[in-house]
């Protein structure tokens, strides 16, 4: 099965609304980045964790190890946070599995 | 942060023939990797490199080649391209110790015919 779960799938919001993604792992991540593939496929670094929180602007990202996941919350949707998000758990030495992406739409 | 170039950009091969894929980064990073991504699919992990002149295995080798001549440059090799090799390819580096965050390329989007 997959190693890295991601939920949802698919995502609509309204703009200003706020929203939470979630990363599962069945893997015993050490670390965990946080992407965002915009519509031109280039892919956005937003966090990169150690068990924890942090947070930048509009974006909080928490890390539980211990229970194996993480979160991407998103405060106040811009039409520019519109694209696809994806986790990625390092598992070995830098080695990422990624997970199968959110792709968000921010709607007017 | 992390300057990492990829050249092409795009390439259409026909199936059977050579693609050599090419990575550079300028920040002295001893890591680098190299990742596919299918058409609604997170990335997968095919090689990476942690010094000069020697490749690991990652997650999905079978069919390519990898090769690092420099601490600078990492090319990703198809000797015999095939139909199901068409995707997007992304390069990242990461530094040794400080901080395992890997950055990434623009990616090259590889399409065999």
């Amino acid at each position: 099965g997959d190693k890295v779960k991601q939920s949802p799938s698919a995502l609509s919001l309204q703009e200003g609304t706020n929203s939470a993604l979630r990363c599962n792992f069945s893997i015993a991540a050490t670390t965990v980045q946080w992407f965002l593939q915009n519509p031109r496929g280039s892919l956005i670094n937003l966090f990169y964790l150690v068990p924890g929180t942090k947070e930048n602007g509009r974006l909080k990202s928490a890390f539980d190890s211990k229970e194996s996941y993480s979160t991407l919350h998103i405060r106040d949707a811009q039409l520019e946070d519109s694209g696809t998000y994806f986790c990625a758990a390092d598992y070995n030495q830098g080695k990422l599995i990624f997970g199968q992406g959110t792709k968000l739409s921010i709607k007017p | 942060e992390a300057a990492v170039t990829q050249s092409p950009r795009s390439k259409v091969a026909v199936t059977g023939g050579k693609v050599t894929l090419s990575c550079h980064q300028t920040n002295n990073h001893d890591y680098m990797y190299w990742y596919r991504q299918d058409t609604g699919h997170g990335l997968r992990l095919i090689h990476y490199s942690y010094v000069a002149d020697s490749t690991e295995k990652g997650d999905i080798p079978d069919g390519y080649k990898a090769s690092r001549p420099s601490q600078e440059n990492f090319s990703l090799i198809l000797e015999l391209a095939s139909l199901s090799q068409t995707a997007v390819y992304f390069c990242a580096s990461r530094n040794w110790g400080t901080s395992y965050e890997q950055y990434f390329g623009p990616g090259t989007r590889l399409t065999v015919l």
